[in-house]
């Protein structure tokens, strides 16, 4: 499976969007970009997947280039509550494992 | 429609003795995968299951750990004469697999194993 770089770290304040980058570079064309996080030590939480086309559902937007070596997963409207370490994963289709790098700490301040 | 199901969510055993960890995976889903979280590192995969089939289990550690998700009832990992170094959160997902398609693994809450 391919790497995925993201921030260590970042802030966003409560109420407006949060956008956490992903790089992807060596992403193949039978590979999705799936991202999770994962809230205190609970277990990870699915949040969105893509292929090639930008994605939305009732969690987050994924966007991703056209050459499909990164991305961007948006929260709208942030709370508090999204504060975690989000995961952006490069998976091929028939593949097993989700492969989980060190994420970005998303703190949400009030 | 209930989520994937760990039992039990805390777990306590000595050095020596065995652990067993539970996993019910959603409605519907006939594919179960176990990871493992030590303390403050990541998630790594160790194995994944079909029903009655070990699929993928290069991820586990050779000796004294394994995997079964029988016919009936949950998949259950085993870890024989635990050590201290077994403590972790242990987290089991389960995916539904469409042909040509890819699959979503969905996590529970983890079984929080602590080796005394």
């Amino acid at each position: 499976d391919a790497k995925t770089t993201q921030p260590p770290s970042m802030d966003c304040a409560e109420g407006r969007a949060a956008n956490l980058p992903c790089n992807h570079s060596t992403i193949s064309g039978n590979e999705y970009v799936y991202w999770y996080r994962q809230i205190h030590s609970q277990g990870p939480q699915y949040i969105i997947h893509g292929l090639k086309n930008n994605e939305t559902n009732e969690m987050a937007s994924l966007i991703i280039t056209e050459d499909r070596k990164s991305s961007t997963l948006i929260l709208p409207h942030a709370t508090l509550r999204d504060t975690a370490v989000y995961y952006c994963i490069v998976k091929e289709t028939s593949g097993s494992r989700l492969t989980f790098g060190e994420g970005t700490q998303l703190t949400v301040n009030p | 429609n209930a989520g994937v199901m760990q039992n039990p969510r805390h777990l306590v055993r000595r050095r020596g003795q065995e652990a067993r960890l539970r996993c019910s995976p959603m409605k519907g889903h006939s594919h179960v995968y176990w990871y493992r979280q030590l303390p403050e590192e990541g998630l790594k995969f160790m194995v994944y299951l079909q029903k009655e089939n070990i699929i993928d289990e290069s991820g586990m550690p050779k000796e004294r750990f394994s995997a079964e998700f029988p016919k009936e009832g949950p998949s259950i990992l085993r870890i024989q004469q635990v050590v201290r170094g077994d403590s972790a959160a242990y987290f089991c997902a389960s995916s539904r697999q469409l042909a040509g398609n890819t699959d979503t693994q969905y996590f529970g809450p983890g079984t929080r194993l602590t080796v005394l």
